[in-house]
């Protein structure tokens, strides 16, 4: 079992690039979400989903879509890119009655 | 909304010796708690899970927590630390239900330290 993947590792961007980080699992878990982490602040949601075709907004999703096709899939969009979205994301995925997640290695993006 | 403050920004203890990591909650309906660790460059890993029942909760590595309601706290502990516990540790809440509830509000973490 892989788990959660996430690619790429590592990402430099300029100020106004798109990308997308990818995620996937292979856990069939119907809840899948996207957290950035900045010293000191924790983990903070940016956009998570119940279910394919179910999306919604965390707690910091300006400039950021997500979409969710699949049940493994959960692609992260960064429309135009700003130095304030440098951070290490980590996409995360659980089974929606029970509890505990199983976190990603993480994607480390640098924006200059 | 629920929020999570852990106390200690940085806890420096010497091998061998015991370890609290404290965590104290905030939220106006019944909450799942959690404690994840992370090591450097890797993604977060879980540690032990408070979902009902025994408020003492045992997890990997000889971690163990207490819930304790009235306090709304979960602390962490263990009674012999090694070198390979050094990592941050994360405390995390989530709502007692399915669905969107599922979203997890964590703390800021707390660095653990383990000197020789």
């Amino acid at each position: 079992n892989a788990g959660v993947t996430q690619t790429p590792k590592f990402q430099v961007l300029k100020t106004g690039q798109s990308m997308t980080l990818q995620c996937a699992q292979d856990m069939n878990h119907e809840y899948m979400s996207w957290y950035r982490q900045d010293p000191g602040m924790g983990l903070r949601l940016i956009h998570y989903s119940v279910g394919a075709g179910i999306t919604d907004q965390g707690e910091v999703p300006n400039g950021y879509n997500v979409s969710r096709s699949t049940t493994e899939d959960f692609p992260l969009r960064l429309l135009s890119a700003a130095p304030s979205q440098t951070s290490v994301y980590f996409c995360a995925s659980s089974y929606l009655d029970r509890g505990g997640y199983t976190f990603g290695s993480g994607t480390r993006l640098t924006v200059v | 909304a629920q929020s999570v403050t852990q106390l200690d920004s940085q806890v420096p203890v010497f091998e061998e010796a015991p370890v609290e990591l404290r965590c104290n909650y905030s939220s106006s309906v019944s909450v799942y708690l959690f404690w994840y660790v992370q090591y450097p460059n890797q993604g977060l890993q879980l540690l032990l899970k408070y979902l009902s029942g025994s408020t003492l909760v045992k997890g990997i590595n000889g971690f163990e927590a207490e819930f304790n309601k009235s306090q709304t706290s979960f602390h962490l502990r263990k009674p012999s630390v090694h070198i390979s516990d050094t990592a941050e540790y994360f405390c995390a809440v989530s709502r007692k239900s399915s669905g969107s509830a599922r979203q997890l509000t964590f703390g800021s973490g707390t660095q653990l330290t383990v000197l020789p």
